[in-house]
């Protein structure tokens, strides 16, 4: 299957700090790419969709000012935590569509563990 | 509004076999997918399912409805690395991933 790397895989910053967590496609162009974030023993929750050139869509509650998304090519998208606080620390996972049409199935990062301290 | 529901928590026995069930109600589909999710880990791809019946994959086989809105992945021969939480999600009319909440799964000696 295609290949979704997410990097890095595990951080841990100062509380006030912005971090910045890449997904990366790397043998498909991806035209939408998904940020999801997950609580221990909860499920996913979807943060924000993002299709290349355009801006983030974010789901209701997520401040989009506080996330800051960039899906500025078909292989890369962005998430940039700014001034991070404890409660922010989360398992954060990327996923990403291709662009063929029919290219239903989204592949999955390996996923980013944020620690704030 | 849109529900994915599935049993929160399986118990079953090493080399038994489980059916983890799962119902959804979405405006418009697009297909039904089950990962696997290991502690601590991204989830990674099980099945597709967009047409009515089974699907076999080796040891695990999925099943859907689309009439009655439902969905179960089937395990065969369970195996202790089998132990994760199993997630539903369907795609609706916007192409958009509706989740379960999950599956977890517990495999015993």
């Amino acid at each position: 299957g295609a290949v979704v790397s997410q990097h890095p895989s595990w951080v841990i910053c100062k509380s006030g700090t912005s971090v910045k967590i890449e997904c990366r496609s790397l043998d498909f162009q991806a035209t939408t790419m998904f940020w999801y974030r997950q609580f221990p023993k909860q499920s996913l929750m979807l943060m924000a969709t993002s299709n290349e050139g355009s801006k983030a869509t974010y789901e209701q509650g997520v401040e989009k000012d506080k996330f800051l998304i960039n899906h500025a090519s078909l292989t890369l998208s962005t998430l940039t935590v700014t001034s991070a606080h404890p409660e922010d620390s989360s398992f954060y996972i990327c996923s990403a569509r291709g662009t063929n049409t029919g290219d239903t199935e989204a592949f999955f990062g390996q996923g980013t563990r944020l620690t704030v301290v | 509004g849109q529900n994915i529901d599935q049993p929160t928590e399986m118990t079953a026995t090493e080399g038994a076999i489980v059916q983890i069930n799962c119902t959804y109600q979405t405006s418009g589909f697009n297909g039904l997918f089950w990962y696997q999710q290991h502690a601590g880990e991204a989830p990674t791809f099980l099945s597709y399912n967009v047409l009515d019946g089974l699907e076999e994959k080796g040891r695990f086989s999925s099943f859907l409805s689309r009439s009655k809105g439902y969905s179960y992945l089937l395990l065969k021969e369970l195996q202790m690395k089998d132990s994760a939480s199993y997630l539903c999600a369907v795609m609706d009319s916007n192409y958009q991933l509706i989740w379960g909440a999950g599956t977890k799964l517990i495999i015993k000696p």
